[in-house]
């Protein structure tokens, strides 16, 4: 179903190489989020934006950079700093109603590895 | 910080068993607590949430419980079927609006 696109579904990375992954939503929510998912490891929190124009470190930010310039989009950059990048990453969005947390919409997710 | 344990890892049911799967959560002040399904691949969906003012919710054959005294939740699915198989994730909302996820159950059904 539509709502929150990622692309690619699948990238590979070479060493010291920076690549950008892509989320775009269109169901008009304030928060994003980028989560990385390893095997036995759930989902963890690596960045974060409630508003345009900022966003928070979640608890695995090392290594990573975003953006928020637009509403609907909030890409990932996954640095050369990151030594260890290969894992599915899932972005989601939420609404922002000021009455405590709303439910968390995903994307597919992209699957990231080193060449 | 903020931490959310869930258990067991792995659970395999005989289909027409029910499951349950347990989560604590660390943060009293957590108020919303949403368990999520994923296929193999695929995005985790959201099957099911409950908030802090509500004890127990159902839908159809799915059910969760919240103990706020105790901090903790459950996932409760009867009459599992082989479509039931997938990981299932407990999360609670935490303290800066982002959701602390549990680190998930391989639920199995045979058939």
């Amino acid at each position: 179903d539509g709502g929150i696109t990622q692309s690619p579904k699948y990238l590979f990375r070479k060493e010291g190489q920076n690549v950008t992954l892509s989320c775009e939503q269109n169901l008009n929510h304030d928060a994003m989020y980028w989560y990385r998912q390893d095997p036995g490891q759930g989902l963890r929190l690596i960045y974060y934006s409630q508003i345009v124009n900022d966003f928070q470190k979640g608890d695995i930010a090392e290594g990573y950079s975003v953006s928020r310039e637009k509403k609907e989009s909030f890409p990932l950059t996954v640095t050369s700093a990151q030594k260890n990048p290969t894992a599915f990453y899932l972005c989601a969005s939420s609404m922002m109603t000021g009455r405590g947390n709303q439910p968390q919409h995903f994307g597919d997710g992209t699957r990231l590895s080193i060449l | 910080g903020e931490n959310v344990e869930q258990h067991p890892s792995t659970l395999s049911v005989q289909e027409g068993d029910s499951a349950v799967i347990k989560c604590t959560y660390s943060d009293s002040a957590s108020n919303y607590f949403p368990w999520y399904k994923q296929e193999l691949g695929k995005r985790p969906q959201l099957i099911i949430d409950i908030r802090s003012n509500v004890g127990e919710k159902k839908d159809q054959r799915i059910a969760v419980t919240l103990n706020k005294t105790a901090k903790h939740f459950s996932l409760h699915i009867t009459e599992t079927q082989p479509e039931d198989s997938a990981v299932y994730f407990c999360a609670a909302g935490g303290s800066q609006g982002n959701l602390i996820f549990g680190k998930g159950t391989k639920l199995s059904v045979k058939p």
